[in-house]
C-alpha cells in the first residue's frame, strides 16, 4: 500500500515569491492533515480537513496561507508570499478516523527555506 | 489548551543501554497518547500508542510505553537499544474532545556503537 507522498521534497525560493505544496494522501483516508515542523520542535498543526472540509484551521495564517482539498482527496497548501520565518518543513498526513483507535501516517514532508 | 511535553532534548547512550524518554500531558478527560519515531532522513512513523485498557503499551522494535494517570505521563522505554535507534522521537497526544493531534518538541537520541 502506498503511503503519504508529497511533493516537493525540497524547495528553495526567495522571499516575497509564492509556492505551493502538494499531498497525495493514502487511499481511502478521509482525514488530512497539513503540519509545519520547525527546527528542533515537534509538528504543529496547519489545518485539518474532513473529507474536502477544513474543519480545523485555526492556526493557519489565513493572511498568507491557504489550502485546498478539491474533491476530499489530494490537497494543495500554499504559500503567499512567503517570508523568512516560513522556512520549515511541511507534513502531511492522513488518518481513518483518529477517534476510533486509527492512525495517523505522516509523509515525508517537503522541506522549504526561504532566503 | 493541551500540550505535551518532552523532558529531554538530547539523549546520547551506549548499545545495550536501556532507554527511557519521558513524555508529560497536561490535559484531564480522555486521553489518547503516542509516540513516533523519526530515523535520519525518513518520515514519522508511529512506535506505539494508548487508548484504553492496560496501561504498558508494547509497540514495534522492542518498544514499550507506560501511561500513567496519576502521574500525567507515558513514557518510552526499552530495555536495550541498538545502534539503528538513533532517531528522533516525539510524543504526541489528543484529547476526544478536540481530535487534535499535539506533539511535544522531540527528543534526539544517539545510540554510540
Amino acid at each position: 500500500e502506498a503511503g503519504v507522498v508529497q511533493s516537493p521534497r525540497y524547495k528553495i525560493i526567495e522571499k516575497k515569491q509564492p509556492v505551493a505544496f502538494w499531498c497525495n494522501p493514502i487511499s481511502g483516508h478521509n482525514t488530512l492533515y497539513w503540519y509545519r515542523q520547525n527546527l528542533g520542535q515537534g509538528p504543529e498543526l496547519l489545518i485539518r480537513y474532513e473529507n474536502e472540509e477544513a474543519v480545523d484551521d485555526s492556526q493557519l495564517p489565513k493572511d498568507r496561507f491557504s489550502a485546498e482539498r478539491l474533491k476530499g482527496v489530494d490537497s494543495t497548501l500554499k504559500i503567499q508570499p512567503a517570508e523568512l520565518g516560513d522556512s520549515a518543513v511541511y507534513l502531511c498526513a492522513s488518518s481513518l478516523d483518529l477517534l476510533a483507535g486509527d492512525t495517523q501516517y505522516f509523509g515525508p514532508g517537503t522541506r522549504l527555506t526561504v532566503l | 489548551a493541551q500540550s505535551v511535553s518532552q523532558h529531554n532534548h538530547h539523549v546520547i547512550l551506549s548499545e545495550a543501554a536501556s532507554l527511557e524518554l519521558g513524555c508529560n500531558y497536561s490535559y484531564g478527560g480522555t486521553v489518547n497518547l503516542f509516540w513516533y519515531v523519526q530515523y535520519p532522513g525518513q518520515h514519522l512513523q508511529l512506535l506505539l500508542k494508548y487508548f484504553s485498557g492496560d496501561p504498558l503499551v508494547k509497540g514495534i522494535k522492542g518498544f514499550e510505553a507506560e501511561f500513567i494517570k496519576s502521574k500525567f505521563s507515558f513514557n518510552l522505554r526499552k530495555p536495550s537499544v541498538q545502534w539503528s535507534d538513533t532517531a528522533e522521537y516525539f510524543c504526541a497526544g489528543f484529547k476526544a474532545a478536540g481530535n487534535k493531534l499535539t506533539f511535544g518538541g522531540g527528543t534526539r537520541v544517539l545510540v554510540k556503537p
